[in-house]
């Protein structure tokens, strides 16, 4: 089994131009997670896929941020136009459903520098 | 979900056994404990959950105490490699709300 794949693996970009990340989830996850991670901090959820219908984007600041999951597997993350403060690295996981039983599988994430 | 709180940092030497606390007094019912560990660079990675019981996998074992406030991760033997970030964070049903502190940093030495 692949885990979760995430590309690219390090992306750097200019302000103010457009970047997107993709993830694919284990087979036979539902559930998809946008998480994003500060230097020094743990990861904050950003976007929750149950299927492809997205049920928890509270915390996605949507004047620049969007995502989607067409077909209810993989993942788009865009971000436009980039700004400094996204220099971030974003991780996308997956789980095989929202019960607690359940724990999250995690790619190795993207590492966003934004100059 | 309920926060957690953990210790910024924690040392071990090499062969001992690691125990890393977690804080979870507001807890309920229907919460699971989880641990993961992120090494540089890598995505977190799962080790263990529990309920109630202490729990035991080839990586860890986990102790739960009875009113559920607190729990321990122990890694028996430390290892180098097992220095890393430690989160405990706590997930009900539904899971949307799931914290990550900013965990333990745990330094295993030689």
């Amino acid at each position: 089994e692949a885990g979760v794949v995430q590309s690219p693996r390090y992306k750097i970009i200019e302000k103010k131009q457009p970047v997107a990340f993709w993830c694919n989830p284990i087979s036979g996850h539902n559930t998809l997670y946008w998480y994003r991670q500060n230097l020094g901090q743990g990861p904050e959820l950003l976007i929750r896929y149950e299927n492809e219908e997205a049920v928890d984007d509270s915390q996605l600041p949507k004047d620049r941020f969007s995502a989607e999951r067409l077909k209810g597997v993989d993942s788009t993350l865009k971000i436009q136009p980039a700004e400094l403060g996204d220099s971030a690295v974003y991780l996308c996981a997956s789980s095989l459903s929202t019960g607690g039983n359940y724990g999250y599988t995690f790619g190795s994430g993207t590492r966003l520098t934004v100059v | 979900d309920a926060k957690t709180t953990q210790p910024p940092s924690m040392d071990c030497a090499e062969g001992r056994a690691a125990n890393l606390p977690c804080n979870h007094s507001t807890i309920s019912g229907n919460e699971y404990v989880y641990w993961y560990r992120q090494i540089h660079s890598q995505g977190p990675q799962y080790i263990i959950h529990g309920l109630k019981n202490n729990e035991t996998n080839e990586m860890a074992s986990l102790i739960i105490t009875e009113d559920r406030k607190s729990s321990t991760l122990i890694l028996p033997h430390a290892t180098l490699r097992d220095t890393a970030v430690y989160y405990c964070i706590v997930r009900g049903t539904g899971g949307f709300k799931t914290i990550f502190g900013a965990g333990t940093r745990l330094f295993v030495k030689a």
